[in-house]
């Protein structure tokens, strides 16, 4: 099976701009969650999605948003960029919706605010 | 609320000794534990879990860890480490119950392995 994948791998935006990343999980997965790693805070939970409805949101202001598709497909939008953003997005999936199944991650995208 | 502490941010071992890198839970049952790896510009690759069957659990790549629940351990061991160990390690929690616990890990902050030759 093909691993979880994300598009791009790499982004440059200007502050005040809105990104969308995406995400396609391994096949036959339909959770799909969304993490931010900075070196200061390390890797943070956004939110997880699981067969189109949100189910867990992190603690993150409301100019991150995401949704999820019909076919696991899952995007994230952030708007009105901060410097503070620039991060790597890791999405990982999820075989079941039990917390006892391990989650599976993507290379990540690389955003970078300037 | 669930938290990991990792100790020691930065391990240095010799190649071919033994690989230690320590975790510590807080949660109010015991929870799933998850330990990852992370090469440089590579998402989380993962190595091994513990959901309540055997406390010693065997993983990927030679690696092992043991679920103590009276110290909230979950240390990750090699025996003989090797040059291709050298990355970020990061244990993580998952909470057993839905809600607020649907799919979100709880990570410690990471531990880097530098094997030295």
């Amino acid at each position: 099976k093909a691993g979880v994948t994300q598009t791009p791998r790499y982004l440059i935006k200007t502050r005040g701009q809105q990104v969308t990343l995406s995400c396609s999980p391994i096949s036959g997965h339909r959770s799909v969650s969304w993490y931010q790693q900075t070196p200061g805070q390390g890797l943070q939970f956004l939110f997880e999605y699981f067969s189109e409805t949100q189910r867990n949101k992190g603690n993150f202001p409301g100019r991150f948003s995401g949704r999820q598709f019909s076919n696991s497909r899952s995007e994230m939008n952030v708007s009105t960029l901060e410097l503070g953003d620039s991060a790597l997005y890791l999405c990982a999936s999820s075989q079941t919706n039990g917390g006892s199944y391990e989650q599976y991650f993507g290379p990540g995208t690389r955003l970078t605010v300037t | 609320a669930q938290s990991v502490t990792q100790l020691g941010s930065h391990v240095s071992v010799s190649e071919g000794a033994l690989v230690l890198l320590r975790c510590n839970y807080s949660s109010s049952v015991p929870p799933y534990l998850f330990w990852y790896v992370q090469y440089p510009n590579q998402g989380l690759q993962l190595l091994l879990k513990y959901t309540s069957a055997a406390t010693l659990v065997k993983g990927i790549n030679g690696f092992e860890a043991e679920f103590k629940k009276s110290e909230t351990s979950f240390h990750l061991t090699k025996p003989s480490a090797h040059m291709s160990d050298a990355a970020e390690y990061f244990c993580a929690v998952s909470a057993r119950a839905g809600g607020t616990s649907y799919g979100k890990l709880t990570f410690g902050q990471g531990t880097i392995l530098t094997v030295h030759p």
